[in-house]
C-alpha cells in the first residue's frame, strides 16, 4: 500500500538540540497525525492536524497542515532523552475513510 | 485519553498453529477498530478495518481466511492468526476511534508481538 515519505530516516543529536523532520506525499490528505513509537509499544498520538496550513504546539513540539496539503512537519525543541524513539506521521483521506497511511518513521537519538 | 488494550503482549508458538490476539477499548467504544501489522524497523501496514457487528475489510494482499477478525461488541475485537508459520511472526497493534468521532484520531494498543517457530 501507498506509504508517506519521511525524512530524515534517522537522526542522532545531542540533547538540548532542536529536531525538524518532514513528511510528504504525492497526494492530498485532509487529516495529518503525528505519532512517535517507542521500542515495543504502540503508537502514541503527540499532534492531529485538520487544516490546510495548521500550525499547533503540543509542549516543546510543533507541526503544520502544509498549504499543498501534501506535507507537514514536525519540530522538537530542546531534546530531551525521553524524546528517543521512532517518530511516524499518518495521513487520513477524508473523515468518511478513516483508514491511516503511516510515514516510513524517523528514528530520533541522542547522543550522551 | 482513550486506552486501547491488547492481549497477549507476546506469544510464542509453534507453527501450524492458531492464534488469537484480543484488542480492547477499554473507557470507550468503538465501532471501528483497526488491525496494522510492523516488521521489524518498518512501517506500520494497515491490515483489515474491523465493523462491530458486521464482516470486516481486508486490503489488498491479506489473506481473509488466514487473519481472522471478528468484532462482537463495541469494545473488543479479535485477530485469529490461522496455521501460523515463521512468516507471520511480527509485530501486530490494533486501533480504534471514538465512536461518534468526527476527529481522525486513532488511538493504538500496546501492539502483539508473535514469534512462530
Amino acid at each position: 500500500g501507498q506509504q508517506l515519505n519521511q525524512s530524515p530516516q534517522s537522526m542522532f543529536i545531542q540533547e538540548g538540540e532542536d529536531v525538524s523532520m518532514n513528511c510528504t506525499s504525492s497526494s492530498i490528505f485532509n487529516t495529518w497525525l503525528w505519532y512517535k513509537q517507542d521500542p515495543g509499544e504502540g503508537p502514541v498520538l503527540l499532534i492531529a492536524l485538520y487544516k490546510a496550513g495548521e500550525l499547533t504546539s503540543n509542549g516543546r513540539l510543533t507541526a503544520q497542515f502544509g498549504i499543498t496539503r501534501k506535507d507537514s512537519f514536525l519540530n522538537i525543541s530542546a531534546s530531551i532523552p525521553s524524546d528517543v524513539g521512532i517518530y511516524f506521521c499518518a495521513g487520513q483521506k477524508d473523515f468518511g475513510n478513516e483508514k491511516l497511511t503511516f510515514g516510513t518513521g524517523t528514528r530520533l537519538t541522542i547522543i550522551p | 485519553g482513550a486506552v486501547v488494550s491488547q492481549h497477549p503482549s507476546w506469544v510464542i508458538c509453534k507453527s501450524g498453529t492458531s492464534v488469537k490476539i484480543e484488542c480492547r477499548s477499554l473507557d470507550f467504544q468503538a465501532t471501528t477498530m483497526f488491525w496494522y501489522r510492523q516488521f521489524p524497523k518498518q512501517s506500520l501496514m494497515l491490515m483489515a478495518t474491523s465493523n462491530e457487528g458486521s464482516k470486516a475489510t481486508y486490503e489488498q494482499g491479506v489473506e481473509k481466511d488466514k487473519f481472522l477478525i471478528n468484532h462482537a461488541s463495541l469494545t473488543l475485537s479479535t485477530l485469529t492468526v490461522t496455521s501460523a508459520h515463521p512468516e507471520d511472526s511480527s509485530f501486530y497493534i490494533c486501533s480504534a476511534r471514538l465512536a461518534g468521532s468526527n476527529t481522525g484520531e486513532l488511538f493504538f494498543g500496546e501492539g502483539s508481538r508473535l514469534t512462530v517457530l
